[in-house]
């Protein structure tokens, strides 16, 4: 148990659906990340969220819209994605910049 | 932006040895994480450790920031230490929250 929680573990979808992804946290942090891991690739930062304001924001396409209501729950909206889009997310807390990030478990997403 | 790279890529070991996994990074860092990755994706955190030496029973690693590499030791290795083992960085110019990840090295521990 990581104190983070990501949900579904595991989603198929077709490439004209819209789902999201959920991740909440349970230590108290102020900072929360996505990440995309995909097959032969080191991990990649997607977005960072620091006291619900977005400070990063890596060049991700607009398939991809993340929202940040609190500071222990983040999303990620997925529409129209491609097939190149299949990967492990993984979603991330930490107290604050510079500081020790944690994991959770993942999104194994597969688009078809 | 900061490069990190592993070495080796892969290494195989039989249970109870020891081995050493090595990450050069190529500018100065605010945090140095190292994670192991089992076969059902969970990232485990490791160690934090952008300077000095850490011990946690049979894992130490070691970051000498003036000179840009971190060292991951495992004594007496088990099958369940298998698994990718990860090195992160987060430099210490522009962003203090984007970790670079390296490619990781792939350990397999043989019974």
């Amino acid at each position: 148990e990581t104190g983070v929680t990501q949900t579904p573990r595991h989603l198929v979808m077709g490439m004209t659906n819209k789902k999201s992804l959920k991740c909440e946290q349970h230590l108290g942090h102020n900072a929360m990340y996505w990440y995309k891991q995909s097959a032969k690739k080191p991990l990649e930062l997607m977005f960072v969220y620091n006291f619900k304001e977005q400070t990063e924001n890596n060049s991700v396409p607009s398939r991809f819209s993340p929202e940040c209501p609190n500071s222990s729950h983040l999303f990620l909206h997925l529409h129209t994605l491609q097939p190149e889009d299949s990967a492990l997310y993984l979603c991330a807390s930490s107290p604050g910049a510079s500081q020790p990030q944690h994991f959770g478990d993942g999104t194994r997403l597969s688009i078809l | 932006g900061i490069q990190v790279e592993q070495s080796p890529p892969d290494l195989i070991l039989q249970e109870g040895a020891n081995s050493t996994l090595r990450c050069n990074f190529s500018d100065s860092v605010n945090n140095l994480q190292w994670f192991h990755q089992n076969p059902w994706g969970q990232l485990i955190n490791l160690f934090y450790i952008p300077s000095g030496t850490k011990q946690n029973g049979r894992l130490s690693a070691t970051t000498v920031a003036t000179e840009r590499y971190s060292l991951l030791y495992i004594s007496s290795s088990q099958t369940t230490d298998s698994g990718v083992y990860f090195c992160a960085v987060g430099g210490s110019g522009g962003s203090n929250y984007k970790l670079t990840f390296g490619k990781g090295t792939l350990l397999t521990v043989n019974p």
